[in-house]
Parts: C-alpha cells; sequence; structure tokens
C-alpha cells in the first residue's frame, strides 16, 4: 500500500521559516495536500493541490510538490501555527495520509 | 452557515453496536463526497472510507473494509458511520469530512467537529 513519510517534529523559532516535508514514491505525480490540527480540534486545511491555499488561511503558508517529496513551508511562523500537521493524496481512489509532524514553536 | 454537525460522545462495551452521524447543512450535500477518519488517542489521522450521498457510492479503505458500514440518508442530509461489534480498540475520535469539488476534489475542505467513541467494559 502507498505510505507518506512525515518527519515526527520540526521546531522553529518565532519569525523564522518553517518547513515541513512529506515523502511518497512519485508523489510529484499526485496532487498533495496539507491539514493544520491543534490540540482538542478538527484539522483545517491549509493547501491543496499542492501549493493553492483555502479562503481565510494566511499567505505564509505555502507549499510545493516535485519527484518524491511535497513540501509545506510556513514563512514567518507566529506562535499560533504550533500545531500538528498532516500531509495527504490519493492512490488508486485511497485517501492516504502521513503520519503528521509536531511543529513546535520556539 | 456551511457545515457538517457529527453526533454526541458515546461510551459503549465491548460487543455492543454504534452508529454514529454526520448532517451536512448549508451546501448541496447529495454533491459531496463525505469521508469519515480515524484518530486513535495521541495518534495521526486514518482514513475510513467515503460515501456519495447522491447514490450512496461507497468505497472503504483495506483497512477497515468489512469493520465498519458507512451508509447515508440523503433526504436527511446525513451520512452514518457503524459498528456492528465493538471492540476496545475502536475506541477514537472519528471525523467526518467532506471532499471539495472542482480543484478542491483531492482534498477535504470542511471537517465535523468529531465524535468521541470509548469502548470499555
Amino acid at each position: 500500500s502507498y505510505e507518506l513519510t512525515q518527519p515526527p517534529s520540526v521546531s522553529v523559532s518565532p519569525g523564522q521559516t518553517a518547513s515541513i516535508t512529506c515523502s511518497g514514491d512519485k508523489l510529484g505525480d499526485k496532487y498533495a495536500c496539507w491539514y493544520q490540527q491543534k490540540p482538542g480540534q478538527s484539522p483545517v486545511l491549509v493547501i491543496y493541490q499542492d501549493n493553492k491555499r483555502p479562503s481565510g488561511i494566511p499567505e505564509r503558508f505555502s507549499g510545493s510538490n516535485s519527484g518524491n517529496t511535497a513540501k509545506l513551508t510556513i514563512s514567518g511562523t507566529q506562535a499560533m501555527d504550533e500545531a500538528d500537521y498532516y500531509c495527504q493524496a490519493w492512490d488508486s481512489s485511497t485517501v492516504v495520509f502521513g503520519g503528521g509532524t509536531k511543529l513546535t514553536v520556539l | 452557515e456551511v457545515q457538517l454537525v457529527q453526533s454526541g460522545a458515546e461510551v459503549k462495551k465491548p460487543g455492543e453496536s454504534l452508529k454514529i452521524s454526520c448532517k451536512g447543512s448549508g451546501y448541496s450535500f447529495t454533491s459531496y463526497w463525505i469521508g469519515w477518519v480515524r484518530q486513535m488517542p495521541g495518534k495521526g489521522l486514518e482514513w475510513m472510507g467515503i460515501i456519495y450521498p447522491g447514490d450512496s457510492d461507497t468505497r472503504y479503505s483495506p483497512s477497515f473494509q468489512g469493520q465498519v458500514t458507512i451508509s447515508a440518508d440523503k433526504s436527511i442530509s446525513i451520512v452514518y458511520l457503524q459498528w456492528s461489534s465493538l471492540k476496545a480498540s475502536d475506541s477514537a475520535m472519528y471525523y467526518c469530512a467532506r471532499r471539495g469539488l472542482r480543484e478542491v476534489t483531492d482534498a477535504f475542505d470542511m471537517w465535523g467537529q468529531g465524535t468521541m467513541v470509548t469502548v470499555s467494559s
């Protein structure tokens, strides 16, 4: 079965740029999306179709996807961005989530 | 307001049956796929399956095929997730989520608030 791999944790200082990767076989041939989940809350879509932001998502969130790796980038990271982030893609009519990355802003 | 509202928390015993619900409002309910996602305590998101309320076309993750049943009643804009015999390992938060349309079709653009299921003797 298809797998998406994320680093368990990423740390970033306030105001700096955070990057979270998501790896999968030929992931660049699929569309990747990203969700943010804060403690006790439902996931929220922050990036779809590799690099598009839903309305209401700040411009500091951006995405890319090429080869075997998709990447979520948060520029000028704020304390409010501390959360778990999940990548997701479709493979053979099946939804696949990455294992999640805990972003710590310290 | 466009939203998905899920049924409340459940506490059940092993072997009991359960049906939880997800009600859509504020949009054309029959035009969007609705998926179910499990999140075990302290763990990540797991896709369980998806249904198209317009015709009840349903797909399951291989990991959950035969373990749960997803159904829909389009007349009242509700999608269900049910178990015939719960296990302690079914204890988790369950989310319903709407699959987007057009350029958002590969993502879930709206999520319910979650239903906590606890299975304990």
